[in-house]
């Protein structure tokens, strides 16, 4: 079974400046990758998703990630934060469960973006 | 779309007592999630639906039940509620189940004293 390690469970910045939230998986021989979003009080949504190509994925508000299979790591990025960034995000990847697969989650990572 | 919604948002049980949380899809997915919540432990499967009529159990089903008589509902059922069971409960939706994203609903906070 895979396992996914975010490594900040708090990751306080000023707005405008740069992040990156860490997250590592087990290995395997072929991973589908994801980050979730959850704002306060909301359910998750999709960030964005790594299926396969290239290994730098772009998504949603301005945020980027980067697969990397040699570390096998889903690091997720944004160059320039604002304050509405504040919540919770979530690395997942997809790990096979009898013919299915479910998501397995990180424990997550609070961004805190500060005036 | 609705997209996922969930009933009730908020509720508040005693040991010993069992409720229904309802969700809900509009978008015709064949997949469905029932997940908990939980400080530090990020999200947990409880159980499971590939379509109509079908269950399976997640990573931590006991104590709980669900059923799916119907594509567009999947129902979690707490027959004897216990403290241990105070979460968020999240239900999710997807087309497929390996590369497809899940949709999920805005949560039920559930307490049990």
């Amino acid at each position: 079974a895979q396992s996914v390690t975010q490594l900040d469970s708090q990751v306080p910045v000023f707005e405008e400046a740069p992040v990156e939230l860490r997250c590592n998986y087990s290995s395997s021989v072929s991973v589908y990758l994801f980050w979730y979003v959850q704002y306060p009080n909301q359910g998750l949504q999709l960030l964005l998703k790594y299926l396969s190509g290239s290994t730098l994925v772009k998504g949603i508000n301005g945020f980027e990630a980067e697969f990397n299979k040699s570390q096998t790591s889903f690091h997720l990025r944004k160059p320039s934060v604002h304050i509405s960034d504040t919540a919770e995000y979530f690395c997942a990847v997809s790990d096979r469960m009898g013919s299915n697969y479910k998501l397995t989650f990180g424990k997550g990572t609070l961004l805190t973006v500060n005036p | 779309n609705a997209g996922v919604t969930q009933t009730p948002k908020f509720r508040v049980l005693k040991t010993g007592q069992s409720m229904t949380l309802l969700c809900a899809q509009d978008m015709n997915h064949e997949y469905m999630y029932w997940y908990r919540q939980d400080p530090g432990m990020g999200l947990r499967l409880i159980h499971y639906s590939v379509g109509e009529g079908t269950t399976a159990k997640g990573e931590v089903p006991d104590g709980y039940n669900v059923s799916r008589l119907k594509k567009q509902n999947f129902l979690l059922g707490l027959e004897s509620a216990a403290p241990s069971q105070t979460s968020v409960y999240f239900c999710a939706s997807s087309y497929d189940s390996h590369s497809y994203e899940q949709y999920f609903g805005p949560g039920t906070r559930l307490t049990v004293t």
